[in-house]
């Protein structure tokens, strides 16, 4: 079955720094990837999704993600954080033929003004 | 679009009660998911359906959970009789379904979340 992991549990910055979060899967396959933002009490919300075509991808909020299919990875970055972009990040993968979406355990990103 | 209704927004409750929460889904998606959040497991998903039909609930922790979705506009995820363990916010979610073999993205509702005493 895929997995899908994320490497930092606990990410602080200070505003104005870059941010990088980790996210590899484990599947041989075709892949859509997804990062989903969950900010504190609120309910998970799509950032960015990569489906096929260009592997960079860009979306809200300036947040985008390249998909690296050798590295099996789909990293999310961001050039300048701001105090507003506290919350907990999830990577998910979904795999052709199956209706689920596979979630990682997410990564708590606290940015201090 | 409303997007994804979910209610009650919080319920407390007393260990060995009924709890029945209550999902609607984003009108047309043909997908549903009940995902079950702690801070020590994470986003765990319980069930889903696919046209109304239950495809996958082997994340139902055990047989006092349930879920039922009669018709396309409506799910209910039943625990009889809770437990404080059950404590967690629970997320209701749906998607148009599946485009060329891919599922779509999920959009959220906005949980319910469970206190037992």
């Amino acid at each position: 079955a895929q997995s899908v992991s994320q490497h930092n549990h606990h990410v602080i910055l200070s505003e104005a720094a870059s941010l990088e979060l980790g996210c590899n899967y484990s599947y041989g396959g075709t892949v859509n990837l997804f990062w989903y933002v969950q900010y504190p009490g609120q309910h998970l919300q799509l950032l960015l999704k990569y489906f096929s075509g260009d592997p960079l991808v860009k979306g809200i909020k300036g947040f985008e993600a390249e998909f690296i299919k050798s590295k099996f990875s789909f990293n999310l970055r961001k050039p300048s954080v701001q105090w507003s972009d506290t919350a907990e990040y999830f990577c998910a993968v979904n795999v052709k033929g199956y209706s689920t979406l596979t979630f990682g355990k997410g990564t708590m990103l606290l940015v201090s003004p | 679009d409303a997007g994804v209704i979910q209610s009650p927004r919080h319920e407390v409750t007393e260990m060995g009660q009924e709890v029945t929460l209550r999902c609607k889904p984003i009108s047309g998606h043909n997908s549903l998911f009940w995902y079950r959040q702690t801070m020590m497991r994470g986003l765990e998903l319980l069930i889903y359906f696919n046209n109304n039909v239950p495809i996958d609930d082997s994340g139902m922790p055990e047989d006092r959970f349930s879920a039922k979705m009669p018709n396309a506009s409506f799910s209910t995820l039943k625990i009889q009789p809770s437990e404080p363990r059950d404590s967690a916010v629970y997320f209701c979610a749906s998607s148009p379904g599946t485009s060329g073999g891919f599922s779509n993205e999920q959009f959220f509702g906005p949980g319910t979340r469970l206190t037992v005493l």
